[in-house]
């Protein structure tokens, strides 16, 4: 079955403990990206990746990195979390001339405290 | 401007009623325009989309009215269904210098049994 899986799904942590999300894809797409998802402010691109090794900035990149190793896997990285990161984070997948096509992960619910 | 204006933010309509979403972009360098949809606890997906070259476009119930001039589109859900309620995304593509999927804030709809 073709799809992105993320990992954690729910997450409860402190301020300052880094943590990483896990996504991962089996549909062999060049382009990942990674989202938030906040009331009222729709979703917004923190980071993407066009492929292996390439990776840039969306809208929202502060507090977050990113790396792209595998054309599978694009994992996210809170160094240092702070409270205002705390949100619903999707990451997706596309072939890289059909962005508009973009499958989405079940989502990551990030409390931080 | 790489923004994707969207109206309303919520949305209760009639079970069997035409529930119409609106949106509104800037930049004409954007290539496709899609609608996506997302139900409570799932990541949003992509219900249709539109290039600009077309007017409209309709997969069963749901329509895309597309106007180039106004630099306008709008997603209609004929004979809407309880089923039908969800948030809906409209978004805006781009491909060539700075490859993203740029998202509405969403519109939440309610159909009425």
């Amino acid at each position: 079955e073709a799809q992105v899986t993320q990992n954690p799904r729910y997450l409860i942590t402190v301020t300052g403990k880094k943590l990483t999300v896990t996504c991962s894809q089996n549909m062999n797409h060049e382009y990942m990206s990674w989202y938030r998802q906040d009331p009222g402010l729709g979703l917004r691109q923190i980071y993407y990746s066009m492929n292996v090794e390439v990776t840039d900035k969306g809208d929202v990149p502060e507090g977050y990195k990113v790396s792209r190793k595998e054309k599978r896997n694009f994992p996210l990285i809170l160094e240092s979390p702070s409270p205002n990161q705390t949100s619903l984070y999707f990451c997706a997948s596309s072939l890289v001339g059909q962005l508009y096509e973009q499958y989405f992960g079940p989502g990551t619910r990030l409390t931080v405290t | 401007q790489q923004q994707v204006k969207q109206s309303p933010q919520s949305l209760i309509v009639q079970k069997g009623g035409i529930s119409i979403i609106n949106c509104a972009y800037e930049n004409t360098a954007f290539d496709y325009f899609p609608w996506y949809q997302q139900f409570p606890g799932k990541g949003p997906a992509l219900l249709i989309a539109i290039r600009p070259d077309v007017s409209e476009k309709k997969e069963g119930r749901f329509t895309i009215s597309f106007n180039k001039s106004a630099k306008q589109f709008s997603l209609h859900i004929m004979d809407s269904q309880p089923g039908d309620s969800a948030t809906y995304f409209c978004a805006a593509s781009m491909y060539g210098g700075s490859e993203k999927l740029v998202f509405g804030k969403g519109t939440k709809l309610t159909v009425n049994p």
